[in-house]
């Protein structure tokens, strides 16, 4: 089966102007993630969906940052403005909801999305 | 919260070599713990997955272990080979999340 598709792979804007990614999830996945990767660090938790409802998104700065995925299945991550500290790796990851517990699904990781802000 | 810490943070080691990494979480209520390789400039790809009733798992060459109680796990790599070389990082599933640790960066010389 194909994995999780991001695109765009990598992405250079200046400070002030918008972007977004965009991710496919595995077919089936109810349960899609976006998570944040500084660099040295470990990815972050920006926002967690289960279907097209945001049920997770309190480490999401909303100021800047926003979210959608319509129909449930593909979602699309944007930042407007673009400051600095975003320059990281966005990732995206989905996993089939076996359980009511979203900690008990396996999570399958897509290849990221490296931002980097002028 | 949640706090997932991984020694060495980098770590050599000539070809050949058997080497362990560790793993240490503060939190024993988990679901799961997973061990990650990333190469650089790619994502995720897991190596292995140890739900919170296991005490082990083997893929190959690797091996992980789990003590939930103590709140542990290694990874263990036998024979290490020049591409083995990455960073590995160990992630535990709370009730709704992962949490990732800073990850260890391992490079295996030739």
């Amino acid at each position: 089966e194909a994995g999780v598709v991001q695109s765009p792979r990598y992405k250079i804007i200046e400070k002030k102007q918008p972007v977004a990614f965009w991710c496919n999830p595995i077919s089936g996945h109810n349960t899609l993630y976006w998570y944040r990767q500084n660099l040295g660090q470990g990815p972050e938790l920006l926002i967690r969906y289960e279907n097209e409802e945001a049920v997770d998104d309190s480490q999401l700065p909303k100021d800047r940052f926003s979210a959608e995925r319509l129909k449930g299945v593909d979602s699309t991550l944007k930042i407007q403005p673009a400051e600095l500290g975003d320059s990281a790796v966005y990732l995206c990851a989905s996993s089939r909801r076996f359980t009511g517990v979203a900690g008990a699904n396996v999570l399958t990781f897509g290849a990221g999305s490296r931002l980097t802000v002028l | 919260k949640q706090e997932v810490t991984q020694i060495p943070a980098a770590l050599s080691v000539p070809e050949g070599e058997n080497l362990v990494l560790n793993c240490s979480f503060t939190d024993s209520a988990i679901y799961n713990l997973q061990w990650f390789r990333q190469d650089p400039g790619k994502g995720l790809t897991s190596l292995l997955l140890i739900q919170s009733s296991q005490r082990e798992q083997t893929s190959g060459r690797l091996n992980a272990s789990l003590d939930k109680s103590s709140g542990r796990s290694t990874l263990y790599i036998a024979a290490s080979q020049p591409g083995d070389s990455a960073t590995y990082l160990c992630a535990v599933a709370g009730a709704n999340n992962l949490f990732f640790g800073t990850g260890t960066r391992l490079t295996v010389i030739p």
